[in-house]
């Protein structure tokens, strides 16, 4: 069965302590891997489309990397303001409606 | 920027009530979403429409039906409100890239609440 596991499921990390957010799938045929923020009471907020292996996308404070069998979140250098629950989710070309999403992991970021 | 607006932030209904759930995008995208999100359950597909007037079944569909007779709206439609309804409402909408897929953008969530 196709999954999507993130880990941890709570990160709390001193303003500045740089760290990483896991997402590992389990999907025949990766279509495209997303990581979104999610901010208490609102909808996800896309960050980031990785397609293939090896490939990196970064903004600001985060950096999205791809292997084959997981995606790595890393937070440089965070702010409180980075404080939200990160949301991971997969794609396979079995579906255009098929998008399963991770449970989260909630970033706290102490100042 | 995409923009997806939900009709309402919150909704309070009583069991047995008809509800209705609108979401408009203003990004002229194909695809658009329902969700429903619950804690320690995560992002659930409740119906998937790809284009006007196509749908399909999510995960769980039971309970709910859905309309899209214009391509910027998609609404949601509770046939009759029950108590497990209770829950955060999430739209999105996506445009269609054949292959390549593409991301999805989200409404700010409508928290229903079924008394």
């Amino acid at each position: 069965e196709d999954q999507v596991t993130q880990s941890p499921e709570a990160l709390r990390l001193q303003e500045g302590e740089s760290s990483s957010l896991n997402c590992s799938y389990t999907v025949s045929g990766l279509r495209g891997l997303f990581w979104y923020r999610q901010d208490p009471g609102k909808g996800p907020e896309f960050l980031f489309t990785l397609y293939s292996a090896g490939e990196e996308k970064e903004k600001e404070r985060l950096k999205a990397t791809l292997t084959k069998k997981e995606s790595f979140l890393h937070i440089t250098a965070p702010k409180p303001e980075d404080s939200a629950t990160y949301l991971c989710a997969s794609s396979d070309y079995s579906s255009a409606s098929k998008i399963i999403f991770g449970s989260g992991t909630r970033l706290s970021i102490r100042p | 920027d995409v923009k997806v607006t939900q009709s309402s932030r919150y909704l309070v209904k009583r069991t047995g009530e008809k509800v209705f759930l609108e979401c408009v995008q203003d990004m002229d995208h194909e695809n658009m979403f329902w969700y429903r999100q619950d804690p320690g359950l995560g992002l659930r597909l409740i119906y998937f429409s790809y284009d006007v007037k196509m749908k399909e079944k999510g995960d769980i569909p039971e309970g709910y039906s859905v309309s899209r007779e214009k391509k910027e709206r998609f609404s949601l439609i509770l046939e009759s409100a029950s108590t497990n309804q209770t829950s955060m409402y999430l739209c999105a909408s996506r445009l269609s890239r054949g292959l390549k897929i593409g991301e999805q953008y989200f409404g700010p969530g409508t928290r229903l609440t079924v008394t």
